[in-house]
C-alpha cells in the first residue's frame, strides 16, 4: 500500500531534550516536505527536499533540521525544542513538485515540549 | 507573492444542504488550484484539482471551477453529510524561490449536523 509513515504519532517531551521525527515513503516519490499546523494559523511548511542531498528552508524553518540521504527517508530533527514547538507535524512527499502535483500525507505526529 | 484566502470558519450546516466554502487567489502565471481534505485525526489528502482556466475539478460530490477572470476556486457540493465533517484547505502551485510550492489557505472547519 502506498503510504508516508511517521513515527511517532505522539510525543510528550522536556525541554532542551533532542528529539528526531521520522518519516518514509514508499511510493519513490523525489518530493518531500514536512508542515506544522498549529489552530488558526493553517499549514506552515518547514524544510522541503527536491531530492536525496538537496534540502531548503520552508517558512518556518528556525528551530529545526532535516537530512535527506536517501530518496525514502526524510527525518525532522528538533535539536533543542522549545515549548513553542508544540504542535502537530505532518510530512508529505510528491512524485514531483510541479504545476500538477499531489501531495501525500502522512497521519500527523502530535508533538508536545513542556 | 502567491496567496491563498478562504472563508473563516467553522461553518455549520444540516445534513443535506447545499455547501459552498470560498476561495480566492492572487498569482502570477496560471497556477494549479487544489482543495484537501483533512478529516479529524488523519492527514490531508487531495480532495480535486484544476490546472487550467474553466475547469471543473470533481470528486465524491464535491466540485469546483478554475475562474481566472474572478481568480476563485469556491468548493461547492449540493447535499452534505455528517461524514462531510472536516477541514477543508484551498492551495495552489505557485513558484517559491524558483521552486514551485503549494501555497496553502488556512483552512475552514465544517461541521455538518445531523
Amino acid at each position: 500500500e502506498a503510504q508516508v509513515t511517521q513515527n511517532p504519532r505522539y510525543l510528550i517531551t522536556v525541554t532542551g531534550k533532542k528529539l528526531t521525527v521520522t518519516c518514509s515513503q514508499n511510493m519513490n516519490h523525489e518530493y518531500m516536505s514536512w508542515y506544522r499546523q498549529d489552530p488558526g494559523l493553517g499549514l506552515r511548511q518547514i524544510y522541503y527536499s527536491m531530492n536525496v542531498e538537496v534540502t531548503d528552508k520552508g517558512d518556518v524553518p528556525e528551530g529545526y533540521k532535516v537530512s535527506r540521504k536517501e530518496k525514502r527517508n526524510f527525518p525532522l530533527i528538533l535539536e533543542s525544542p522549545s515549548p513553542n514547538q508544540t504542535s502537530l507535524y505532518f510530512c508529505a512527499s510528491s512524485r514531483r513538485q510541479g504545476l500538477d502535483g499531489e501531495l501525500f500525507f502522512g497521519e500527523g505526529s502530535r508533538l508536545t515540549v513542556l | 507573492g502567491d496567496s491563498v484566502t478562504q472563508m473563516e470558519g467553522p461553518v455549520t450546516l444540516s445534513e443535506e444542504a447545499f455547501l459552498t466554502i470560498n476561495c480566492t487567489y492572487t498569482a502570477t502565471g496560471y497556477p494549479s488550484l487544489f482543495w484537501y481534505v483533512q478529516y479529524p485525526g488523519e492527514g490531508l489528502q487531495l480532495l480535486l484539482k484544476a490546472t487550467k482556466a474553466d475547469d471543473k475539478g470533481s470528486n465524491k460530490g464535491f466540485e469546483a471551477t478554475y475562474r481566472k477572470e474572478t481568480t476563485s476556486f469556491h468548493l461547492e457540493k449540493g447535499s452534505v453529510q455528517v461524514s462531510d465533517s472536516a477541514v477543508y484547505f484551498c492551495a495552489l502551485s505557485g513558484k517559491v524561490n524558483s521552486n514551485y510550492q503549494l501555497i496553502w489557505g488556512a483552512g475552514t472547519k465544517l461541521i455538518i449536523k445531523p
